[in-house]
């Protein structure tokens, strides 16, 4: 049971032009959304997040839309930049009680969009 | 800071042998995170240890095991490889035990079983 889905494995933009990244999720006690950029033999690194209390979150040219009711978020870029190109992965998280203490919050992760921005 | 840097970068093993992964956190770090990245799956949260005990499991079998140092270091163990396991293992360290849950990658590890 896939609970973070990209629907879109791949995805092409001109440069200068706007990506839209999309990404559902179905745990409706995911309360935290992460979108990680990862370029080939190198770990994801953070590109920005959302809490679940905001519709929108922006960082320069990235900002990320949630909406709750439809269990859906998109990640914008704009302009889209020839460096941009790489895989996108969404990521959602809640806090896990499996264990007693203090909370851990593992992220849940789509399969990924590969983004490649045209010059 | 210096960041997440995972040991050996490349490994190739062969079914029915055991492999041991390296991760040292950042600096600080307590929480470490191990997920496995394969070309069908994506990326599977395997396990999370903070202050040397695991504080979270995914659903993988009892081959794969891990371990945290009072540094905060940790080592992912996998047993009897299957061919199957052949994936990037990623180790993540975040700052909190609670929130913000903004999680630092390594590079990883390329493991391939022949």
């Amino acid at each position: 049971d896939q609970q973070v889905k990209q629907n879109s494995p791949s995805l092409s933009v001109q440069e200068g032009r706007i990506s839209i990244l999309n990404c559902d999720y179905t745990n409706s006690m995911f309360d935290y959304f992460l979108w990680y950029k990862k370029y080939p033999a190198e770990g994801p690194t953070f590109l920005i997040s959302i809490s679940s209390i905001k519709d929108k979150n922006e960082d320069g040219r990235f900002t990320v839309f949630l909406n709750k009711s439809a269990k859906h978020l998109s990640l914008h870029i704009v302009p889209s930049q020839p460096g941009d190109s790489a895989v996108y992965f969404c990521a959602a998280s809640a806090e896990s009680v499996a264990y007693s203490g203090a909370g851990s919050y593992q992220l849940t992760f789509g399969k990924g969009t590969k983004l490649s921005v045209i010059p | 800071k210096a960041g997440v840097t995972q040991t050996p970068r490349y490994l190739i093993k062969t079914r029915g042998q055991q492999v041991t992964l390296s991760c040292s956190p950042i600096s600080g770090h307590r929480s470490v995170s191990w997920y496995q990245q394969t070309p069908g799956q994506g990326l599977q949260f395997l396990f999370e240890y903070f202050s040397e005990t695991q504080r979270n499991k995914g659903n993988f079998p009892g081959r794969f095991s891990g371990r945290q140092f009072s540094n905060s270091r940790s080592e992912m163990n996998v047993s009897t490889l299957e061919l199957g396991d052949s994936a990037l293992y990623l180790c993540a360290s975040s700052l909190w035990t609670s929130g913000p849950r903004r999680q630092f990658f390594g590079p990883g590890t390329r493991l391939t079983v022949l």
